[in-house]
This record gives C-alpha cells, structure tokens and sequence, in this order.
C-alpha cells in the first residue's frame, strides 16, 4: 500500500483538462513543497514534470502544472493529446527517516 | 548529456544478494549536489524508493529495507552500486538508477531506463 493515495484513473477527451490528486498527510506532503510529479509510458522509464510542486524541468510544456492545498497535492493537464496518455505518480519528501514516498498511480486516458 | 546505464543479473536465487551498478557518463558522480539513487517497480505495481547516496558518501536508506541494503559510489569508474542482501520474491522488481540535485526537490530528476531482476529458484 503506496504511503500517498492517488485516485486509479482518470480521463478526459483531446483538448479537456484534467487534475489528478495526491493526499498524504503532514508528514509528508503538508510537510514541505518538496513535491514532485512523474510520467510514466508503458515499458518506459519515468520522466519528471513537476517538482517543488509546480517546477516545470525544461522541456515539460507549460500544459502541466501542479499546486498544493494542506496535504493534498494536485497534477492539472490542461488542452490534452494523445501523448499525454501514460501512468502518473506523486512523489513527496517524507522527512529525514522516512525521506521520500510515491503515490500508487493514476492511469490518465485520453479519449 | 547525462546518461544513466543499469546492469547486474536479471535473475537471482531466494536468500543471495542482488547487485546492481549504474554506470553515468555525462557527468562525475562526485559532482557538487548531486545525490545517486535506487528506485524499483515490481510488476505491474507503483514507484518505491529504495535509497541514495550523494556526492560526499552520504547514505539514505528506505526504512523497510535498511537492514539489507548498501548503496556505494565508485568515483574510479564514475558509478554506483546497490546490493540488496537475503532476497525473496518479494524483491522482483524492475531496477532504476537515477540522480536528483539539490535544488530539484524530487526523488529523481534524471532516470536510467531500468533493469528487470527476477528472484526465484
């Protein structure tokens, strides 16, 4: 059982937005904006989108973002395509014992 | 351009050890800020991080797995390794080596393309 709770799955058609959720608790995502979210494509590595909970590494496009209420992270895809379909993981520093936790996965479809 | 390349044995026999090295080129694995590290993915199942080293030998480890595990770095060959001690099937899982720095709070900002080790008799 992931320490973050996503939702499994999530959809939208080309050119929709869609948000997906992240909880944990303040001792993980309340804790600081050490949050980071990741794509991943069927038999591919991942691939960091979003860090320090709404950095975007150079070469995402700014069709992802991320924000954070309280212990609630959030990945938002805005005007999706096709190449957005993929599994997405939440990922929070979780303290100096613990240090770093992932969220369980949403499988974004694109319809 | 970083590059991170896993390789080890894709399968292992129950109680031995797994050992994984990560070859980077690209850059120095003694790099001011830049911390080394572990991530797997058992089949068909999510993320879990296994533990990190940075650039001055500096360990973290996953509580859950602390006990059995060892990350080191190998400045002479510009790599790290993993060794997970006393394995079961639990531990079949795909590998990934990765490096975070500082300033990118995340886990892992560059990842290696990951490496399938099976553990069964």
């Amino acid at each position: 059982q992931s320490a973050l709770t996503q939702p499994p799955s999530a959809s939208g058609s080309p050119g929709q937005s869609v948000t997906i959720s992240c909880t944990g608790t303040s001792s993980d995502i309340g804790l600081s904006n050490h949050v980071s979210w990741h794509q991943q494509h069927p038999g591919k590595a991942p691939k960091l989108i979003i860090y320090e909970v709404s950095e975007r590494p150079s070469g995402v496009p700014d069709r992802f973002s991320g924000s954070k209420s309280g212990n609630t992270a959030s990945l938002t895809v805005t005007g999706l395509q096709a190449e957005d379909e993929a599994e997405y993981y939440c990922n929070s520093y979780a303290g100096s014992t613990i240090h770093w936790v992932f969220g369980g996965g949403t499988k974004l479809t694109v319809l | 351009q970083l590059q991170l390349q896993e390789s080890g044995p894709g399968l292992v026999k129950p109680s031995e050890t797994l050992s994984l090295t990560c070859a980077v080129s690209g850059a120095s694995v003694s790099g001011s800020d830049y911390y080394w590290g572990w991530i797997r993915q058992p089949p068909g199942k999510g993320l879990e991080w296994i533990g990190s080293i940075s650039w001055r030998g500096g360990t973290s480890y996953n509580p859950s797995l602390k006990s059995r595990l060892t990350v080191s770095l190998d400045t002479s060959k510009n790599q790290f390794s993993l060794k997970l001690y006393s394995v079961t099937a639990a531990d079949t899982a795909v590998y990934y080596c990765a490096r975070r720095e500082s300033m990118v709070a995340t886990s892992a900002h560059y990842w290696g393309q990951g490496i399938l080790v099976t553990v069964s008799s």
